[in-house]
């Protein structure tokens, strides 16, 4: 079945300090994969997708996301976190082989920043 | 550019109770999909529209909620009767049509949170 898991409920990291918040996910194929993030009592902010070509994507605030299909991982990282990067990240996936336009979202990790 | 717009922001009702959720996709965007978030575990799917035609409506839980999406714009997701499992966070997405309709970013809405009592 399909599946995205983010393994840690919560990230910790100080500000200035380079963020890395994990997933993995269990499609068969190749995936096309995306990260959300939601600030307190907004809605679902787009971040990044990957879909084919290079594994290292750039997106929205200064994050990235590296493809590794080895270790069908994708995870979100920032090279100097900020305290406004404290929100709830949701790494998601879509299988365009059985899936077509659901999108399947892991249960989401906390980041807290500290100054 | 107004984004995806969901109303009312919080719904509390008694179990039982109907509840009528709305949402308004951004101007354009023929595909519109409801998702709910439960218990803050993970966001779930519960069905895509392609104007008004429901492409896949897989995710539903069961006969009580009914979506609907006269004339192609907004949309609405009925909960008749409510009970206290329906409790959660709906949130709306929409995108615009494309080549490869399975690439496009969806975008979501602010989420109705609605707490069945």
């Amino acid at each position: 079945a399909q599946s995205v898991a983010q393994p840690e409920d919560q990230v910790n990291v100080a500000e200035g300090n380079p963020l890395t918040v994990k997933c993995t996910y269990s499609v068969s194929g190749n995936p096309y994969l995306f990260w959300y993030v939601q600030y307190p009592n907004r809605g679902l902010q787009f971040l990044l997708k990957y879909i084919t070509g290079d594994n290292l994507v750039k997106g929205s605030y200064g994050f990235e996301a590296e493809f590794n299909k080895s270790q069908t991982s994708f995870h979100l990282k920032k090279p100097s976190a900020l305290v406004s990067d404290s929100a709830l990240y949701f790494c998601a996936v879509r299988d365009p082989h059985t899936g077509g336009f659901k999108t399947i979202f892991g249960a989401g990790t906390r980041l807290f920043v500290k100054a | 550019e107004a984004g995806v717009t969901q109303f009312p922001s919080h719904s509390v009702i008694e179990k039982g109770q109907t509840v009528t959720l709305r949402c308004d996709p951004i101007s354009g965007h023929d595909n519109l999909y409801w998702y709910r978030r439960v218990m803050g575990k993970e966001i779930k799917f519960l069905l895509h529209f392609v104007k008004e035609s429901k492409q896949d409506e897989s995710g539903m839980p069961n006969n009580r909620f009914l979506a609907e999406r006269t004339g192609g714009t907004y949309s609405t997701l009925k909960v008749q009767p409510a009970e206290l499992e329906d409790s959660g966070v709906y949130f709306c997405a929409s995108s615009q049509d494309g080549a490869r309709q399975d690439q496009e970013t969806q975008y979501f809405g602010p989420g109705t949170r609605l707490l069945v009592l």
